[in-house]
């Protein structure tokens, strides 16, 4: 069965620390993962997918397959960047899929 | 704003009772999934609908239903309410497919069983 694991529930930085919130994925297919985010009473939306390789607001996730990870990461924290985060993968069975979410974290920017 | 529309926004209801949710996908999104968020279980899949037919179920109890209908959207229906079922739900439609697919959340409706 499909798995993500967010093993910390928040992560308080100072404005301009480095961030690396964690996702570790279990999947015996080929993963699919995203990072979602939630901002302050808006919705929760996509930020960014392994498969696109970008970087959006400067974070970026590599899939590290031998690690089963899927790490956001940032170099320079922002107090806008305050919010929920959720690591999700998706899985198939057969030609159906769904999104498994993990459990989220929050982070906190201080200025 | 996404475009996915969910109604109520709020719902208070007893135990016992039934309730229904709605939710209106963006125009053109064939793909309806339905969250449940509470704080210790955090985004629980419960269900995932492609134009009209059922593609995946997740942690969804049998009191539990859904459907999505020829106008795609879709509807949520819990019966025998009990006191750990008080969460926010989302749905949420989506636009592309396999790791290109993108998910267009809706408010959410927040339940409140009492």
């Amino acid at each position: 069965a499909q798995r993500v694991t967010q093993p910390e529930k928040l992560l308080s930085v100072f404005k301009g620390a480095p961030v690396e919130l964690k996702c570790n994925y279990s999947y015996s297919g080929s993963p699919e993962l995203f990072w979602y985010v939630q901002y302050s009473r808006q919705r929760l939306q996509l930020l960014l997918r392994h498969i696109s390789r970008e970087s959006i607001k400067g974070f970026t996730a590599d899939l590290n397959k031998g690690e089963t990870s899927f790490h956001l990461k940032k170099p320079f924290a922002q107090e806008e960047d305050s919010a929920m985060y959720y690591c999700a993968l998706k899985s198939y069975t057969g030609a159906n899929s769904k999104l498994t979410f993990g459990k989220g974290i929050t982070l906190s920017v201080r200025p | 704003d996404s475009g996915v529309t969910q109604t109520p926004k709020h719902l208070i209801t007893a135990t016992g009772q039934r309730v229904t949710l709605r939710c209106s996908p963006r125009s053109g999104d064939l793909s309806v999934y339905w969250y449940q968020q509470s704080l210790d279980q955090g985004l629980q899949f419960l269900i995932h609908y492609y134009n009209g037919e059922e593609r995946a179920k997740g942690n969804i109890l049998e009191r539990f239903s859904a459907q999505q209908f020829p106008d795609l959207h879709s509807e949520l229906n819990l019966s025998s309410l009990e006191l750990g079922d008080s969460a926010l739900y989302f749905c949420a439609s989506s636009v592309g497919t396999g790791p290109h697919e993108k998910l267009f959340f809706g408010s959410g409706t927040q339940l409140s069983v009492l």
